[in-house]
């Protein structure tokens, strides 16, 4: 079964705990993508990688970090230092294709929340 | 001013209507175009790209205006199936990722 799996679904945090959202997808996608949702509002990009062993900040990506070692991987650590973590996090990926019309396919979520 | 506008709504419409939902963006180098629709507390699914030169897709029509930087999609005879967000995203722009806007809610009544 083809897809993008995130986990967990749920996740609760204290203050001060760094957190791991896990990203994988076995579509071959060449990019890989984060966004946070808040709600009533747009997705807003925190990073997003084209390559192994490269990515790019987006517009928020202060207070977390990200890694991609392997193509189907790219996990995203929520640090400490991240002001207001409580969102829905998406990760999306997509083939790259020459004239940019990149189609980006998301997974279904995590829904994190810092008590 | 944000990069990709819409009508939050919601629109609220009985079932068979048509509804039209508008978007604008704000950089004109933007290359694609795209209709995602997001159900309640879901991940967005691409509904349809939208082309130069207008397409269809069943009941739903997507134009582009780039010299108006303006984007539209329209349903027609809604289904109560078709109540979700519909968000209007723009890509390129020397960056690959999406920007997304703040999505417009549909409610179609029976």
């Amino acid at each position: 079964d083809g897809g993008i799996t995130q986990s967990p679904k749920y996740l609760f945090r204290k203050e001060g705990q760094n957190v791991t959202l896990s990203c994988e997808q076995n579509l071959n996608h060449d990019a890989m993508y984060w966004y946070r949702q808040d709600p009533g509002q747009g997705l807003r990009l925190i990073y997003y990688s084209q390559i192994v062993n490269d990515f790019q900040k987006g517009d928020i990506a202060e207070g977390y970090s990200v890694s991609r070692e392997k193509k189907e991987s790219f996990p995203l650590t929520v640090t400490s230092a991240q002001k207001n973590p409580t969102a829905f996090y998406l990760c999306a990926s997509s083939r790259l294709q020459r004239d940019g019309s990149d189609t980006q396919y998301f997974g279904p979520g995590t829904r994190l929340t810092v008590l | 001013r944000k990069e990709v506008e819409q009508d939050p709504g919601p629109f609220n419409v009985p079932e068979g209507a048509t509804v039209a939902f508008n978007c604008t963006y704000s950089n004109s180098a933007s290359q694609s175009f795209f209709w995602y629709r997001q159900d309640c507390r879901k991940e967005p699914k691409l509904l349809m790209s939208v082309y130069s030169s207008g397409n269809e897709d069943g009941r739903f029509t997507a134009q582009l205006n780039r010299a108006s930087q303006y984007i539209s999609l329209l349903i027609r005879d809604s289904k109560l199936s078709d109540s979700a967000t519909y968000l209007c995203v723009v890509s390129g722009a020397g960056r690959r990722a999406l920007t997304f806007g703040s999505g417009t809610r549909l409610q179609v009544q029976p």
